[in-house]
């Protein structure tokens, strides 16, 4: 166990729809960032958090956003879905120091049809 | 830049060692790490090296790393049939505010 949650654990969608994705963080963990598992591949990074401001962006467009809560939670929202968002996201915190290791969550699974 | 690269599969057998390799092309990693993903799982964090030793062990796992090759492996002694799963080499560049740069994953199949 990480002590990161993710909801849901999985998610239908259509083309053009949006969605809000959930993590809650290890209490004290103040930096989330959330990745994109494409099927048969490693993640790849969309963006971090740090104390409810982002501070890092992948290659993602800015249709993928997302909020940091003060209670160790947070939220990923994708807008106008397409079908090649179908895939794993998975969040993941770390402590404050910039060199500590990062723990996942479990990830939720979203398909776009 | 960054790119992280594996070999797609491994089979073993039941008992025998596993050696699973990555390449890495960013010299100014800090932190490299090995994460297990089973079906329909998150990432499971094994274990991860600092870019200024060679090598670290904890029990079943021996992490070598050759940075003039920019080569990481990690060992798995006495593989078992639980060890079945992708495993994910990754990078933590410190240049990246320690963002971690995945490869696509070695799928392990430990047969018996």
């Amino acid at each position: 166990e990480t002590g990161v949650t993710q909801s849901p654990t999985h998610l239908i969608k259509t083309r053009g729809q949006q969605v809000t994705l959930r993590c809650s963080s290890q209490s004290g963990h103040n930096t989330v960032s959330w990745y994109q598992q494409a099927l048969g591949q490693g993640p790849q990074f969309i963006f971090q958090y740090y104390r409810e401001e982002e501070n890092g962006r992948g290659n993602f467009p800015p249709r993928f956003s997302g909020l940091q809560f003060p209670n160790y939670s947070s939220e990923l929202n994708v807008n106008a879905l397409e079908l090649d968002d179908s895939a794993l996201y998975l969040c993941a915190s770390r402590g404050d120091l910039l060199r500590e290791t990062q723990y996942f969550g479990p990830g939720t699974r979203l398909l776009v049809l | 830049g960054e790119d992280v690269e594996q070999s797609l599969f491994l089979s073993v057998r039941e008992g025998d060692s596993s050696v699973i390799n990555c390449t890495y092309t960013d010299s100014s990693s800090t932190y490299l790490y090995w994460y297990k993903q089973e079906p329909g799982a998150g990432l499971q964090l094994l274990t991860y090296i600092f870019s200024n030793m060679d090598m670290k062990q904890d029990q079943r796992l021996t992490v070598l790393l050759n940075k003039k090759d920019k080569h990481l492996s990690l060992r798995i002694a006495d593989t078992q049939t639980g060890d079945s799963a992708i495993y994910f080499c990754a990078e933590s560049l410190r240049s990246n505010d320690y963002k971690l740069s995945f490869g696509a994953g070695t799928t392990v199949t430990v047969r018996a």
